[in-house]
């Protein structure tokens, strides 16, 4: 990947809201897209990724969508829980196959 | 299975000084990264190994970082002399193969305050 935009940067949902965070890239070239969890003081760890094959991959709460004509990703988390408070990251992997991340997204899941 | 392991968690040193951080891969993973991860971004690479080749140092400010992999294992990534700006995680990460769709482990990484 080249560039990734993610957006909204902060996001606060009640619990058991859903919560929807995106992404867009510009590589025409990128075919796969992780999306990481940070917690505080720990690395980013894989949550659910998507190959560009695919339009839909669902895990549980968490599922990620694929709209390659319009270059954009999204990670959707359902009957959010409050351990759902993290930053998390898209990410995509172009020709170069190096993996560009986002910048990140605060979700913060209010009680 | 143990994840990747770095050290140390946290280091403070002062501008123009020298550090090093380390890094243990998972078992058996021949690809190895060290990203930076500044206050309030995402990680940006700044070298990948390919056992102890280097695949793309690219971002690397080769003027001040280093880094190694010898025996296609732990890796060591310096920073001389240190700036402000290189305040910031590092974080090593690991993956099985090279290539698409590989799956990466973070260690918990380091951070590094330049004061």
């Amino acid at each position: 990947g080249e560039n990734v935009e993610q957006h909204p940067s902060t996001l606060s949902v009640q619990e058991g809201d859903s919560a929807v965070i995106k992404c867009t890239y510009s590589d025409s070239a990128s075919n796969y897209f992780p999306w990481y969890k940070q917690e505080l003081g720990k690395g980013p760890q894989l949550i659910i990724d998507i190959r560009s094959n695919v339009g839909e991959k669902k895990d549980q709460r968490i599922a990620v969508t694929l709209n390659k004509t319009a270059k954009h990703f999204s990670l959707h988390i359902t009957e959010t829980q409050p351990e759902d408070s993290a930053v998390y990251f898209c990410a995509d992997q172009g020709g170069s196959e190096k993996l560009v991340f986002g910048k990140g997204t605060k979700l913060t899941v209010n009680p | 299975e143990a994840g990747v392991a770095q050290s140390p968690r946290y280091k403070i040193i002062e501008k123009r000084q020298s550090v090093a951080f380390w890094c243990n891969p998972i078992s058996g993973h021949a690809t190895l990264y060290w990203y930076q991860q500044i206050l309030g971004q995402g990680p940006k690479l700044l070298i990948q190994f390919q056992n102890n080749g280097v695949v793309d140092d690219s971002q690397l400010p080769k003027d001040r970082f280093s880094a190694e992999r010898l025996k296609g294992v732990d890796s060591t990534l310096k920073i001389q002399p240190a700036k402000l700006e290189d305040s910031a995680v590092y974080l090593c990460a690991s993956s099985l193969a090279r290539g698409s769709n590989e799956k990466l482990f973070f260690g918990s990484g380091t951070q590094l305050s330049v004061l």
